[in-house]
């Protein structure tokens, strides 16, 4: 069966340090999405990409970076990890623009 | 910035109840209203995707109409049952933006006691 997975589940990293979440889709999938849940915001979108060597900025793009070098990966990458990056993450993918969005088990990560 | 606003935040309803959540989002250039249902400790996983004003959509108990023109959806739930526990998210899909196209509202969480 299709899927979308993410890794690691948890991640506990410092300050500073950078850090690059995976996000694997066997959907073949040409959108897919990063996003941020936090409390009081609900998901807010950090980079999208509509296909191979394509990447969006979203509405929370700050301190973060996508790459699109193939179809079933977009790993997110924080250049220096900042408390306030401390948050879960999803990862999502879609058949086309508008449709409905398939969405990873997300990824804890904590930044001290 | 584009705003999607659900009410209300929270709601306990009894096992049997039926119900409702209200989602407004801005009425122009509109693409597409995503329902989603969010269980604790799991993803999101869509309900329905409404693109045409007047759309009415139904998957066993839980149904949701739209009106595009005046910017609002509502999701009803008949007869809720302990498993219907769950944020409920709707999502507002629009032309062009900084934001990006989907914009999340902060979602509903339902109770349901049995």
């Amino acid at each position: 069966d299709a899927e979308i997975t993410q890794s690691p589940r948890h991640k506990i990293t410092e300050t500073g340090r950078q850090v690059t979440l995976a996000c694997h889709q066997t959907w073949n999938h040409n959108n897919m999405f990063w996003y941020r849940q936090d409390l009081g915001h609900g998901l807010r979108l950090i980079h999208y990409s509509y296909g191979v060597q394509d990447t969006n900025k979203g509405e929370v793009s700050d301190g973060y970076s996508v790459s699109r070098s193939n179809t079933e990966d977009l790993p997110l990458t924080l250049e220096s990890a900042a408390s306030s990056q401390t948050s879960v993450y999803f990862c999502a993918s879609s058949e086309g623009t508008g449709l409905e969005q398939y969405f990873g088990p997300g990824t804890r990560l904590t930044v001290t | 910035i584009l705003n999607v606003e659900q009410s209300p935040q929270s709601l306990h309803v009894q096992e049997g109840d039926s119900t409702n959540f209200t989602c407004s989002f801005p009425s122009s250039n509109f693409y597409a209203l995503h329902w989603y249902r969010w269980e604790t400790a799991k993803s999101p996983e869509a309900l329905f995707v409404m693109t045409l004003n007047g759309d009415e959509k139904k998957k066993g108990r839980i149904s949701a109409t739209l009106n595009t023109k005046e910017g609002y959806s509502y999701l009803y739930i008949k007869g809720s049952q302990p498993e219907d526990s769950a944020t409920y998210l709707c999502a507002f899909y629009h032309y062009g933006g900084s934001q990006g196209n989907l914009i999340f509202g902060k979602g509903t969480k339902l109770s349901v006691k049995p």
